[in-house]
């Protein structure tokens, strides 16, 4: 069946412009989670949703990242006033329902910030 | 504070050779631990997964791994690796109170020499 998927697959964009990140999860998955992966650096989680429950946003680096995910599916990360430190590769993942299913990851964005 | 470590940022093996990923963590919470693979380009995929029960664990792509609580750690091995191995392994540590979301490791790159 499809995996995740993420688009666009990269985005150049300069400083100051906003810019919106969309992951599609595998159908009948109903957690879905957002991590940053910077050079050389390890994942970073960002935010998590989990059904109707209220997102854990605990990972958000700044008030100009937001995340929602519409209808318990599709969801979009925005980053407002991109700032150079914003490049990295955006990865989403998903999982279905049930403690600690394995997640499955898309193949990320890859972000550069000029 | 919770913490994945992995000690070796790059690791070098000849095809054929036996291999050992190194992995330790730090986590107040009873651990659930993941081995993923990233290839260039790519999402990371699930290589195996600790949750409780036998301490050694088998994976896809002829991978195991070994949790040792006394030492904290959850080492990746391969007896005999190949060229197709080649890629960037994390290690991850997760919680059922933790809402599934996952504390990675830097990562180690693995070049095959042939």
């Amino acid at each position: 069946g499809a995996g995740v998927s993420q688009s666009p697959s990269n985005k150049v964009t300069e400083k100051g412009k906003d810019v919106e990140l969309r992951c599609d999860p595998i159908s009948g998955h109903t957690a879905l989670y957002w991590y940053r992966q910077s050079l050389g650096q390890g994942l970073e989680f960002l935010i998590y949703f989990q059904g109707n429950s209220a997102p854990d946003k605990s990972g958000l680096p700044s008030d100009r990242f937001s995340a929602e995910r519409t209808g318990g599916s599709v969801s979009t990360l925005t980053i407002q006033r991109t700032q150079q430190e914003d490049s990295a590769v955006y990865l989403c993942a998903s999982s279905s329902p049930g403690d600690l299913q394995p997640q499955h990851f898309g193949d990320g964005t890859r972000l550069s910030i000029l | 504070a919770q913490s994945v470590t992995q000690p070796d940022i790059h690791i070098t093996v000849s095809e054929g050779a036996s291999l050992e990923l190194r992995c330790n963590y730090s986590y107040g919470a009873t651990p659930y631990l993941f081995w993923y693979v990233q290839s260039p380009g790519q999402g990371l995929q699930l290589l195996l997964k600790y949750f409780s029960g036998d301490t050694l664990v088998q994976g896809i792509k002829g991978f195991e791994a070994e949790f040792k609580r006394s030492q904290s750690s959850f080492n990746l091995r391969k007896p005999s690796v190949h060229w197709s191995d080649a890629a960037e392994y994390f290690c991850a540590v997760g919680a059922v109170s933790n809402t599934g979301k996952l504390i990675f490791g830097q990562g180690t790159t693995l070049q095959v020499k042939p």
